[in-house]
């Protein structure tokens, strides 16, 4: 199983500024993926990003506005650009390669409030 | 339009007793389930799938059942234990494609 970290654990932001959140593996994976979670809401899909190539970004969601790196096979990092409140939310990452088929391991989130 | 429905946001259940989630999804294409456990402060964790090609799948205290029929699935939790309480999401995949879709998840409550 792969132990995945993620800071920061929670921030509270400014409308307009940007926050970017980090997220390392403890073992090199190909495929990491960011997810959000508004409040009541479901886990969403924001992109799958691979390392050495774009991110691949989900209906709804856009590079200019959730920018993504992957500079190596253990560590990506999301940031949410030009926040609004609408950007409140809990940010996760998580990675693929268990057991199981489709099993993914998460990272414990990112809580962001923005103001 | 949610492709994977969790209708119950919440259950209680009385410690030894039976909970039961329910999922519904509307894509026949999905053809693997997972359910996830929630903790507070904590990422999701997996606690069992199915594949389409099974109606039942047991892991210990966990038992999922898929009905493709009636596009829906259930997670049994016998007998329920206080540290069961969490939040459980159900996730669905067409094979071949990665990406899961999550439903909106159930908190249950267990009871001592």
């Amino acid at each position: 199983s792969a132990v995945i970290s993620q800071k920061p654990s929670r921030d509270i932001c400014q409308r307009g500024t940007s926050l970017t959140i980090q997220c390392q593996v403890d073992s090199q994976v190909t495929m990491m993926f960011w997810y959000r979670q508004q409040p009541g809401q479901s886990l969403t899909l924001i992109a799958t990003a691979n390392q050495g190539s774009e991110a691949t970004y989900e209906s709804g969601f856009v590079i200019d506005k959730f920018p993504i790196s992957r500079p190596n096979l253990t560590f990506s990092t999301l940031t949410v650009s030009n926040m609004s409140p609408e950007d409140s939310s809990i940010y996760l990452c998580s990675v693929d390669g268990g057991l199981v088929l489709f099993e993914q391991f998460f990272g414990p989130g990112t809580r962001l409030t923005v103001l | 339009d949610q492709q994977v429905k969790q209708n119950s946001p919440s259950l209680s259940v009385q410690e030894g007793r039976i909970s039961i989630l329910n999922c519904d999804y509307t894509n026949s294409m999905f053809d693997y389930f997972l359910w996830y456990k929630k903790y507070p402060a904590e990422g999701p964790t997996f606690l069992i799938s199915i594949s389409s090609i099974k109606d039942k799948n047991e892991d210990g205290r966990f038992t999922v059942f898929l009905n493709k029929s009636a596009k829906h699935l259930s997670l049994h939790i016998v007998p329920s234990q206080p540290g069961d309480s969490a939040v459980y999401f159900c996730a669905a995949s067409v094979a071949g494609n990665t990406p899961l879709v999550f439903g909106k998840g159930t908190r249950l409550s267990v009871i001592a």
